[in-house]
This record gives structure tokens, C-alpha cells and sequence, in this order.
């Protein structure tokens, strides 16, 4: 079953704005991870923030995370037309259990 | 260095019909995973590899196979074809279990 539901499911935005998406889960989390999708592609690896961690950076990216609420948010500042994609957080849990992810947020960025 | 490969990229099987998706990686890695992704759905895992040899199932097993050919290979196999497995298939390698993952372009699997 599903461990990250994200928020909102389809999100359309202009070029230069910020894009925001969160992701909920439910069981105790080792590290979080999102991921981009370009339509017809397979996943690509963005960023990942481990659950001792509060906040991380990377380039445009921005991901914080809330081990107390149980949620994660992704924020992509200056989005471009080539941000367009499929995103998804993944939970990897604690011991030997792969990684579960979100049935994710479509961003559609508009220029 | 190619990263991960899959093979096919399209498939069109009738019911009944038995096939295998192939996955391939360069990476070295030692954990390899089989996701399928469905309109609506996210991706789901059908089966996984910690390590070469052993070989367990994920959240959607029913109906498929797999083989840990060696530390490289993966492969999915579908013995008996039905329009519900009609999805894309996707191949992920990783270091460790919990780690980043890398996928592979898909492979897209019609059943009729």
C-alpha cells in the first residue's frame, strides 16, 4: 500500500513562480526522497533527506521535512518550463524494507 | 556506461501469453527492484533483490516471476499474460535498500 500520498495531485503554475508539493506518510520513516518524472521516462532522483535532518537544499530545490506531522514538502523556487514534470516521494523505512512510493503531483509549468 | 537497461521497450502480448522483461545495469549495485506504474496509482513493487541470490516480493506479486541472474540482471516474467498486467514496467537499481534508486526508461506491456 501507498506510504506518501502528495498534495496536491495536479498543480499548473507560470514560469518565475515557486511550485509547492507535499508529501504525507504514515509509519516511521529512515529517509525521505523525491523524485522527477518527465512524461514517457523513467524516474529521476532529486533529493534525499534523512529523518534526523529538518530542511535541505539543492540548487532550485528546497525540502523540509516534519517527523512530528508526519510530512515532507518540496519546493522548487523560479520554475522553469523544463520543470514540467511527474513528482514523487519515496519513504524508506527502517530496516530492510525497500523503498514505497506516491502516487505523486503533476506540475505543469506554463511559460 | 549505459546505467540501467531494459529490454523491451514495447511489448503487445495476447491473454495466455508468457513473456520476460530484462533489466541490465552497470552500476554495480547490489539491490535491484521491478516497479509497474499505473494511470493514477504511483509505482508499485512487484518483486526485488537485495543482493545477488536472493530474490523478494513486493506489495504486487501475483502473476509475475523473477530471476537474480547474477549480480547485473534482473529479470520479470509475466507465465500466463492478462489485460491487468497491462502497465509500465520499470527496473530500479540501488546500493543499499533504503538508498537512492536508479530507473531505467520503462518498458510498456499491452495485453489483449
Amino acid at each position: 500500500s501507498q506510504q506518501g500520498e502528495e498534495d496536491p495531485q495536479a498543480l499548473s503554475i507560470q514560469e518565475g513562480e515557486n511550485a509547492t508539493m507535499n508529501c504525507s506518510y504514515k509509519t516511521s520513516i529512515n529517509n525521505l526522497q523525491w523524485y522527477r518524472q518527465n512524461s514517457g521516462r523513467g524516474l529521476v532522483h532529486l533529493i534525499l533527506i534523512r529523518s534526523n535532518e529538518r530542511e535541505k537544499h539543492s540548487g532550485r530545490l528546497r525540502v523540509t521535512l516534519d517527523t512530528s506531522k508526519k510530512s515532507s514538502s518540496l519546493l522548487i523556487t523560479a520554475s522553469r518550463a523544463a520543470d514540467t514534470a511527474s513528482y514523487f516521494c519515496a519513504t524508506g523505512g527502517s530496516g530492510n524494507t525497500p523503498l514505497v512510493f506516491g502516487k505523486g503531483t503533476r506540475l505543469s509549468v506554463i511559460a | 556506461n549505459a546505467g540501467v537497461t531494459q529490454t523491451p521497450k514495447f511489448q503487445v502480448l495476447k491473454t495466455g501469453q508468457s513473456m520476460t522483461l530484462q533489466c541490465a545495469q552497470d552500476m554495480n549495485h547490489n539491490s535491484m527492484y521491478w516497479y509497474r506504474q499505473d494511470p493514477g496509482m504511483g509505482l508499485r513493487l512487484i518483486y526485488y533483490s537485495a543482493s545477488e541470490g536472493t530474490t523478494d516480493k513486493g506489495e504486487v506479486p501475483n502473476g509475475y516471476n523473477v530471476s537474480r541472474l547474477n549480480k547485473r540482471e534482473f529479470s520479470l516474467r509475466l507465465e500466463s499474460a492478462a489485460p491487468s498486467q497491462t502497465s509500465v514496467y520499470f527496473c530500479a537499481t540501488g546500493q543499499g535498500i533504503t538508498g537512492e534508486l536508479f530507473f531505467g526508461e520503462g518498458s510498456r506491456l499491452t495485453v489483449l
